[in-house]
């Protein structure tokens, strides 16, 4: 029951922008996007999060669009280290509403 | 700071053992997570503590498994009798607040054999 609909796969070339989608339709006005990583045998990696408008940091761009029904999380220079599955979450205000979904497996190729 | 700590990373034991998993939190968090993770059911949420006291157990799949928090810097997640099927990835994660970004552990695999 996950709010989040995600490609299962994608493919990125190293040195070049991964842009991952994140569809969440049904998101409402106080519910933030999330999105952590889970590299092979690790824990989820947070990497950034917003409500309305873009949000960059250190390692990552976050790009929601005006109606807030989906968003983009951009790397900017994939890298094979950013080989990994990628989970976008709908988040509200309840403590335990943190749903991971089945995500995106990024390949990053040499 | 070090970030979630988990141990063991690795455990593996026999059918009707009691397994135990330990995890200290990331120093001022006041929430603790326990998540379990297998292929079938993906990331789910056992439990969690707010100030070392449970506030909602309701993920805790059955009465073989508990979990405490004795102290602000230590929980435990226990299972007895141990089952094959309770074989998976088991993190924990803190945060400053609830609503606050939860950072994970490395994990515990468990494997019941």
């Amino acid at each position: 029951d996950a709010k989040t609909t995600q490609p299962p796969s994608m493919d990125c070339a190293e040195g070049r922008a991964a842009n991952l989608p994140c569809n969440h339709s049904t998101i409402s006005g106080n519910e933030y996007v999330y999105w952590y990583r889970q590299i092979h045998s690790q824990g989820p990696q947070y990497i950034i999060h917003g409500l309305k408008n873009n949000e960059t940091n250190e390692m990552a761009s976050l790009i929601i669009t005006e109606d807030r029904k989906s968003s983009t999380l951009i790397l900017p220079h994939a890298t094979l280290r950013d080989t990994a599955v990628y989970y976008c979450i709908v988040r509200g205000r309840l403590v335990n509403d943190m749903r991971f979904g089945a995500g995106t497996r990024l390949t990053v190729k040499p | 700071d070090a970030g979630v700590i988990q141990s063991p990373r690795h455990e593996v034991t026999e059918m009707g053992q009691e397994v135990t998993l330990r995890c200290k939190p990331i120093s001022g968090h006041d929430y603790l997570f326990w998540y379990r993770q297998t292929m079938m059911r993906g990331l789910e949420l056992l439990i969690y503590f707010n100030n070392n006291v449970p506030i909602d157990d309701s993920g805790m799949p059955e009465d073989r498994f508990s979990a405490k928090m004795p102290n602000a810097s230590f929980s435990t997640l226990k299972i007895q009798p141990s089952e094959p099927r309770d074989s998976a990835v088991y993190f924990c994660a803190s945060s400053l607040d609830g609503r606050e970004t939860q950072y994970f552990g490395p994990g515990t695999r468990l494997l019941v054999l």
